[in-house]
């Protein structure tokens, strides 16, 4: 069974543009959850997805939104990026639907840097 | 809101020896679940072991064993027969089990280096 896919692997911005982060998770998994690594920070929870409907959101401003597409796949987008939001954003998927047990598997994540 | 803390930001082992990480954390909530993944350079963020907390029983994967501590909110991992292969960045990590969803609270990581 093919992992957590995350696209681009790499990516390069300037401050002020915007950018789409990509997420295939497992087959069978309709959750999908999106994090933000730093340095600074650690492993932040950005939100969580299922069945397209947004079921969790941490705590970040309005620039950062997601959305989740009717085979499962998500995107996340940023808007008007700054140089804090350099980072590395993992995206995770996890079968359950209602709480359960099940883990959740990460992709390699996207490696955004803001110049 | 709970909270993960590690309090090691590096450890070092030897290996074919055994080390502990260590992990306390924060919560009001009476089910819930714990893990600990493991973060290598390749980045991908990979499950070690999990532990639910209405569970007695510490969990064990292979050379990877839990000590659940549920009453001093304290769940640390111990390596044994420790690995070239098992340095990484390691991290505790909560999740409820009173709420839905998947969301993960992590703590701050443990570097650890094993030296041959």
């Amino acid at each position: 069974k093919a992992g957590v896919t995350q696209t681009p692997r790499y990516l390069i911005k300037t401050r002020g543009q915007q950018v789409t982060l990509s997420c295939s998770p497992i087959s069978g998994h309709r959750s999908v959850s999106w994090y933000q690594q730093t340095p600074g920070q650690g492993l932040q929870f950005l939100f969580e997805y299922f069945s397209e409907t947004q079921r969790n959101k941490g705590n970040f401003p309005g620039r950062f939104s997601g959305r989740q597409f009717s085979n499962s796949r998500s995107e996340m987008n940023v808007s008007t990026l700054e140089l804090g939001d350099s980072a590395l954003y993992l995206c995770a998927s996890s079968p359950q639907g209602l709480n359960g047990n099940q883990p959740q598997h990460f992709g390699d994540g996207t490696r955004l840097s803001i110049l | 809101a709970q909270t993960v803390t590690q309090s090691q930001p590096e450890m070092s082992v030897q290996e074919a020896e055994t080390v502990t990480l260590s992990c306390t954390y924060d919560t009001s909530e009476s089910d819930y679940y714990l893990f600990w993944y493991k973060q290598p350079p390749s980045r991908q963020m990979i499950l070690v072991i999990r532990q639910e907390a209405y569970k007695q029983q510490n969990a064990t994967e292979n050379r990877f064993s839990v000590n659940f501590q549920k009453a001093a909110k304290s769940f640390s991992l111990k390596i044994s027969d420790s690995q070239l292969g098992d340095a990484a960045m390691y991290f505790c990590a909560y999740r409820s089990a009173e709420t839905s969803g998947s969301r993960l609270t992590f703590g701050e990581g443990t570097q650890l280096t094993v030296n041959p």
